[in-house]
């Protein structure tokens, strides 16, 4: 079974700019959840995404958003890069059903360098 | 909200050695999950706890929850130089679907 993709690897974009990033989860996993990785603030939830509905937000601005599509797949979405956004952005994806709390599966993550 | 720290932060360690990584956790979660990662690359999951007591091995590691006392613990037996990677505790909430709670990651450095 072929894991969770995510697109692009890495970008390069300067402040002002806005960048989308894209997750394939694994097939039959309904379940997406974003991450932000960077040295400083360690792993910070996103947000998460079941059956096209955003189900938990964390503490992040509204520069920040996200979608799902029918099949699953989700983008998320930064607006005004700001030097401070560059990390790593890590999707999840789990077979949790409406209420459940399922394993997450990791993709390889998207480093963005916002310069 | 859920708070998680892990300690210590960083570990040497010779193979051969055993030792324990400690994760600390402010409020009971539903779940406590294990997870590694290799520099550069993403998070493997390693266990799953679900109820006070659980106790989960593989290979040289082994995790462990104790609901009670807010802990869970991952100890290396005999570590060997591919145990090298930062390793992760996490907490999460049914209620909360998908968000999960990671603690600051402990950097494990095995050395010959």
């Amino acid at each position: 079974k072929a894991g969770v993709t995510q697109t692009p690897r890495y970008l390069i974009k300067t402040r002002g700019q806005q960048v989308t990033l894209s997750c394939s989860p694994i097939s039959g996993h309904r379940s997406v959840s974003w991450y932000q990785q960077t040295p400083g603030q360690g792993l910070q939830f996103l947000f998460e995404y079941f059956s096209e509905t955003q189900r938990n937000k964390g503490n992040f601005p509204g520069r920040f958003s996200g979608r799902q599509f029918s099949n699953s797949r989700s983008e998320m979405n930064v607006s005004t890069l700001e030097l401070g956004d560059s990390a790593l952005y890590l999707c999840a994806s789990s077979l949790a059903g409406r209420g459940g709390l399922g394993t997450q599966y990791f993709g390889p993550g998207t480093r963005l360098l916002v310069l | 909200e859920l708070k998680v720290e892990q300690n210590p932060l960083f570990l040497s360690m010779q193979e051969g050695k055993n030792y324990t990584i400690y994760c600390n956790y402010s409020t009971t979660s539903d779940r406590l999950y294990w997870y590694r990662q290799d520099p550069g690359k993403s998070l493997e999951s390693l266990f799953v706890l679900l109820s006070n007591g659980a106790v989960k091995q593989e290979g040289r590691l082994m995790a462990s929850l104790d609901t009670k006392a807010r802990l869970s613990t991952l100890h290396i037996t005999a570590a060997v130089h591919d145990l090298s990677a930062t390793y992760f505790c996490a907490g999460g909430f049914y209620n909360q679907g998908g968000k999960l709670i990671f603690g600051q990651g402990t950097e494990l450095s095995v050395k010959p």
